[in-house]
């Protein structure tokens, strides 16, 4: 059972680059979040989608995107990066909207 | 907009001894309250909720309380054990919007 599957676990960018965070789910379901998790600041949502070729943004959006074509798939995409960006990233998914959100072990991102 | 807001962001607690992790809420609507447990380099896991037409919900040695007068929710465990230290979360479901969620308190249990 992999559940939510985040590549990659660590990466570290210069400013001005570009990088894709990858994140898998198994489980047949149609919500899929992305959450960046920075220190004493809790989980604020980049980004979510309630089915493939649907998306919408959350809380913090700017300087990302989000894309889903499939519904195992949403990758979020980082441009242009910038140090207010090095952080813990979560992705999630869920069956609906009420209840328990899975969640991928996090991708520690670090902007230099 | 709904807001949850845990006010304490660190807690210790002597092992056997009981853990009472706060959450506060700032409007009145009627949904459900989780609870999520977070270990470092993991992500967050799911371990409790409450529906808001309830005042008690009870897992094991778990047990979330519901003030809705206060607008305030409580996570008791009991007995604390070492492998309780984590930081826990409190999260608000619409049930129509994503969770929101708090800033988290991180348990300490020493045993």
């Amino acid at each position: 059972n992999a559940g939510v599957t985040q590549t990659p676990k660590f990466r570290i960018l210069k400013i001005g680059q570009s990088m894709t965070l990858q994140c898998a789910q198994d489980m047949n379901h149609n919500y899929m979040y992305w959450y960046r998790q920075d220190p004493g600041m809790g989980l604020k949502l980049i980004y979510y989608s309630v089915g493939a070729g649907i998306t919408d943004k959350g809380e913090v959006p700017n300087g990302y995107n989000v894309s889903r074509s499939t519904t195992e798939d949403f990758p979020l995409r980082l441009e242009l990066a910038a140090p207010s960006q090095t952080s813990v990233y979560f992705c999630a998914s869920s069956y609906g909207w009420a209840g328990e959100l899975f969640f991928g072990e996090g991708s520690r991102l670090t902007v230099l | 907009d709904q807001q949850v807001k845990q006010n304490s962001p660190s807690l210790s607690v002597q092992e056997g001894r009981i853990s009472i992790l706060n959450c506060d809420y700032t409007n009145s609507m009627f949904d459900y309250f989780l609870w999520y447990k977070k270990y470092p380099a993991e992500g967050p896991t799911f371990l409790i909720s409450i529906s808001s037409i309830k005042d008690k919900n009870e897992d094991g040695r778990f047990t979330v309380f519901l003030n809705k007068s206060a607008k305030h929710l409580s996570l008791h465990i009991v007995p604390s054990q070492p492998g309780d230290s984590a930081v826990y979360f409190c999260a608000y479901d619409s049930g129509n919007t994503p969770l929101v969620f708090g800033k988290g308190t991180r348990l300490s249990v020493i045993a």
